[in-house]
Order: C-alpha cells, then sequence, then structure tokens
C-alpha cells in the first residue's frame, strides 16, 4: 500500500459545483495531515491544515477519519480559479520536523 | 515579505555532466528541504536541514546527489554524474523551526537530462 494515496483524476466540474476529493495513507503514527495546491507549472502552496474535528475555510471543508485512515476535502460553489492539482500530504512519522509525503495529486479542472 | 528563492530556474545537461542549484530560504526559517518532484508525482524529500545540520538524508541518493547548508542559510545541492532519470523539477522549501507541514517552497529549478 502506497503511503498516502489519492484519487487519480481528473475531476472536469462546471463553475458552481461540489467536489470531494479523497486521501488514504498507511502509517497510523501520522499526526499531521495537509491539503496543498499546486497550480500548473507552479510550486506547492498549503490550502489548509486538517484537524480531528474537521475545518473549514471558506469553500473549503476538510476531513479527517483516523480510524480508516481517509482525509477528504470538499469544495462548494467552484470557482474557475480553484483549477489547480490538489495534494493530500501527511507526516511522515507522527512528529513536529515535518517530514512530509505527498500524494500524487488530484487534478481538478473547472469549466465555465 | 520575500520568499523562498531558487536559481537557476531551468538547466538541461547531458547525461553524465554534473549539476548545482541553490536555495535561499525564508529569513528566519530554521528547516529547509530539497524535494524532487517528477512529473506527475508529488514532490519526493530528498533532504532536510535544521540550520546546518542533516535532519533526514534517507531518501538522498547519496552516490550522486550531495547536498549542504554550510552557514545555516543558503543550500546548495548538486548531483554528479546526472542521469536520465534525474529529469525533474528540483523544490526547495523552509519552514519555522516547530511549524510542521506549512512549509513555503520556492519556484523551483527544471532539470532536463538528455
Amino acid at each position: 500500500r502506497k503511503e498516502v494515496e489519492q484519487d487519480p483524476g481528473p475531476f472536469n466540474v462546471p463553475e458552481g459545483a461540489t467536489v470531494a476529493f479523497n486521501c488514504t495513507y498507511s502509517n497510523s503514527a501520522s499526526q499531521s495531515f495537509f491539503w496543498y495546491r499546486q497550480d500548473c507549472r507552479k510550486e506547492p502552496k498549503l490550502l489548509m491544515s486538517v484537524y480531528s474535528s474537521g475545518n473549514e475555510d471558506g469553500r473549503f471543508t476538510a476531513q479527517l477519519n483516523r480510524a480508516s485512515q481517509y482525509i477528504s476535502l470538499l469544495i462548494r460553489d467552484s470557482k474557475l480559479s480553484d483549477s489547480a492539482t490538489y495534494l493530500c500530504v501527511v507526516n511522515r512519522d507522527g512528529g513536529s520536523q515535518g517530514n512530509l509525503i505527498f500524494g500524487k495529486g488530484t487534478k481538478l479542472s473547472v469549466k465555465p | 515579505e520575500a520568499g523562498v528563492a531558487q536559481s537557476p530556474r531551468y538547466k538541461i545537461i547531458e547525461k553524465r555532466q554534473s549539476v548545482a542549484f541553490w536555495c535561499n530560504p525564508i529569513s528566519g526559517h530554521a528547516t529547509l528541504y530539497w524535494y524532487q518532484q517528477i512529473l506527475g508525482q508529488g514532490p519526493k524529500l530528498l533532504i532536510q536541514f535544521q540550520n546546518n545540520g542533516v535532519v533526514d538524508d534517507s531518501q538522498l541518493p547519496k552516490d550522486r546527489f550531495s547536498a549542504e547548508r554550510l552557514k545555516g542559510v543558503d543550500s546548495t545541492l548538486k548531483i554528479q554524474p546526472a542521469k536520465l532519470e534525474d529529469s525533474a523539477v528540483y523544490l526547495c522549501a523552509s519552514s519555522l523551526m516547530t511549524s510542521g507541514g506549512k512549509q513555503f517552497f520556492g519556484p523551483g529549478t527544471r532539470l532536463t537530462v538528455l
């Protein structure tokens, strides 16, 4: 099992749609979870951290299920500017050293 | 606030040649990372520095890759000799010591090995 697995995508959705991305991780000792966004030919940028109780930032909602080792990202009311690759990221060993494992990413394309 | 700086932005070399990349992290960031991102993949950590010490280099191919951060600020990553499979984007990132996953990435160096 890969350390971090994501939906392969691509997801092609119309503006205004709601889209959800899923991710699973293999190391039960992992303590920190994140979603990063990467635009085409650009560097990754932190979108949001994922907390056990779930958290929301505007149109974005992240959920964590530790028992299932499952992370999700929900985007409501999609905008053209949301088009990007979304990377699921997990801390490797449960420490605070920032040793991150990135998934392959799921590409989102929002169409007019 | 200035971001992470990297140079060069692009590099094309032939296999068996050497290449070096430079990174200047955000001021005050003690932790510096080098990642390799192959097309269609997520970034893979090569090496992590805390100040000028190596925290993790378990995924660095040490027979050909080397990195240093002599004064705890700038860092260089070198490949010698390069192979075709080294073609990738090399990303440098930095973070505050205790920020865990909140890393700031530079624009990367796109390396093509012919």
